[in-house]
């Protein structure tokens, strides 16, 4: 079965600081998809990335990374110099491979990772 | 480009009642679906639409139910409604083949 664990459940830090959001995923399947979503109070989850299992290697986004490996089943995300505007609940989600045809709206999300970042 | 609007956006029900929420996708979006949000589950996907036929399920009962229209807006029901269906209801919509969902804002529930 297919699992997404975000072990933190909430963390503090004060801005600029750098902070890392663990995600461990699970799944048999040789061929799946890794994201993360960021969920502000307003409500709406935004798309911050998509990664693919075949690819390994790390993406840098301005202040944002994240590291892909397989070895330990783990897509962490970084966020460098935080700021207060990155306050937010942060999701890591798994897909089954997207195929044309196939499912691609079936996301198993983990529980959450709510950041809180202090002036 | 408008995004995903979802609609009510809250609403207050009570036992027995039944519920239904409306998703217009972005435009040119085929696919739409659906997640509940509570905070001891957590993101639950309900089920997906792609060109008006159920793509698929997640474990629900059957008092969930959705169906989505020609021009891709979608809707879901839930019936006799219980206290724990209280959440916030996602809709998502997508293009075909990218993975990448956009999300609304929600309609959020509350069952008295």
């Amino acid at each position: 079965a297919q699992k997404v664990t975000q072990a933190q459940t909430e963390i503090s830090v004060v801005e600029k600081e750098d902070v890392t959001l663990d995600c461990v995923y699970e799944t048999r399947d040789t061929t799946y998809y890794l994201f993360w979503y960021k969920q502000p109070p307003s409500g709406e989850l935004v798309f911050l990335i998509r990664r693919n299992s075949f690819d390994e290697q790390n993406e840098i986004s301005g202040r944002y990374s994240w590291n892909f490996q397989k070895s330990t089943s783990s897509f962490n995300f970084t966020i460098t110099a935080s700021q207060v505007v990155d306050s937010a609940v942060y999701f890591c989600a798994l897909s089954e491979a997207v195929n044309y045809g196939g499912s691609q709206g079936n996301l198993i999300f983990g529980k959450g990772t709510k950041l809180s970042v202090k002036p | 480009k408008a995004g995903v609007t979802q609609t009510p956006r809250y609403l207050i029900k009570t036992r027995g009642q039944q519920v239904t929420l409306s998703c217009s996708p972005i435009s040119g979006h085929r696919s739409v679906s659906w997640y509940q949000q509570t905070p001891g589950q957590g993101l639950q996907f309900l089920f997906e639409y792609f060109s008006e036929t159920q793509r698929n399920k997640g474990n629900f009962p059957g008092r969930f139910s959705g169906r989505q229209f020609s021009n891709s807006r979608s809707e879901m029901n839930v019936s006799t409604l219980e206290l724990g269906d209280s959440a916030l209801y996602l809709c998502a919509s997508s293009t075909q083949g990218t993975g990448e969902l956009f999300f609304g804002e929600g309609s959020r529930l509350t069952v008295l």
